[in-house]
């Protein structure tokens, strides 16, 4: 067990709606990441915060937006979903923001789009 | 990031140890050696770092070759729970996000 939870476990959903994946990151750990993990392109960096703030991007879609609220845990929404979208998505959480390569993943959600 | 390359897969006997090649060729001298594995569908796990020095920890040893082109992960006595991919990745500490490749996908038979 990492620490970090991630609800829900499953999602499935129809294309063109909106879903909301949420992150609790371990505790005392300020930094939140987002991953995709689809079976087509593997694990891709989606985006970072640190302490509220976002602080670095990756391959995130404009659909796709994320939060960092004050008690530090982290919403993933994504919108206009296409089937494209089915995927793993994992969070993780650090201390800092330069301690990215101590990285703890949570359980991970599992998103079908039918 | 650098790139880096794995073997796709392979075999190892319960019991004996796990020895993960990974080729880095370009690495550059602020670049860490950073060991992730999956297990199947799980979040990913940190296994072990290094920079230029040999590391060992309760999980697992890193040797790192004097010119730093190429490492390998030992998984000491394997077990069946040691069945995953691993994920080799090079990262200049600080650096913000974690590039996965394809990784190796290990197979310990019993």
């Amino acid at each position: 067990d990492s620490g970090v939870t991630q609800t829900p476990k499953h999602l499935i959903t129809a294309t063109g709606q909106r879903v909301t994946l949420r992150c609790s990151p371990r505790s005392g750990d300020l930094s939140v990441y987002w991953y995709q993990q689809s079976l087509d392109q593997g694990l891709q960096f989606l985006i970072q915060y640190y302490n509220g703030e976002e602080r670095a991007k990756g391959n995130i879609l404009e659909r796709f937006s994320a939060q960092q609220f004050p008690d530090l845990h982290s919403e993933l929404n994504l919108s206009s979903l296409e089937l494209g979208d089915s995927a793993l998505y994992f969070c993780a959480s650090s201390v800092g923001p330069r301690d990215s390569y101590e990285q703890y993943f949570g359980p991970g959600t599992r998103l079908t789009v039918t | 990031d650098a790139k880096t390359t794995q073997p796709t897969s392979m075999d190892c006997a319960e019991g004996r140890a796990a020895n993960l090649p990974c080729n880095h060729s370009t690495i550059s001298g602020n670049e860490y050696v950073y060991w992730y594995r999956q297990i199947h569908s799980q979040g990913p796990q940190y296994i072990i770092h290094g920079l230029k020095n040999n590391e060992t920890n309760e999980m697992a040893s890193l040797i790192i070759t004097e010119d730093r082109k190429s490492s390998t992960l030992i998984l000491p006595h394997a077990t069946l729970r040691d069945t995953a991919v691993y994920y080799c990745i090079l990262l200049i500490q600080g650096a913000q996000k974690l590039v996965f490749g394809q990784g190796t996908r290990l197979t310990i038979n019993p």
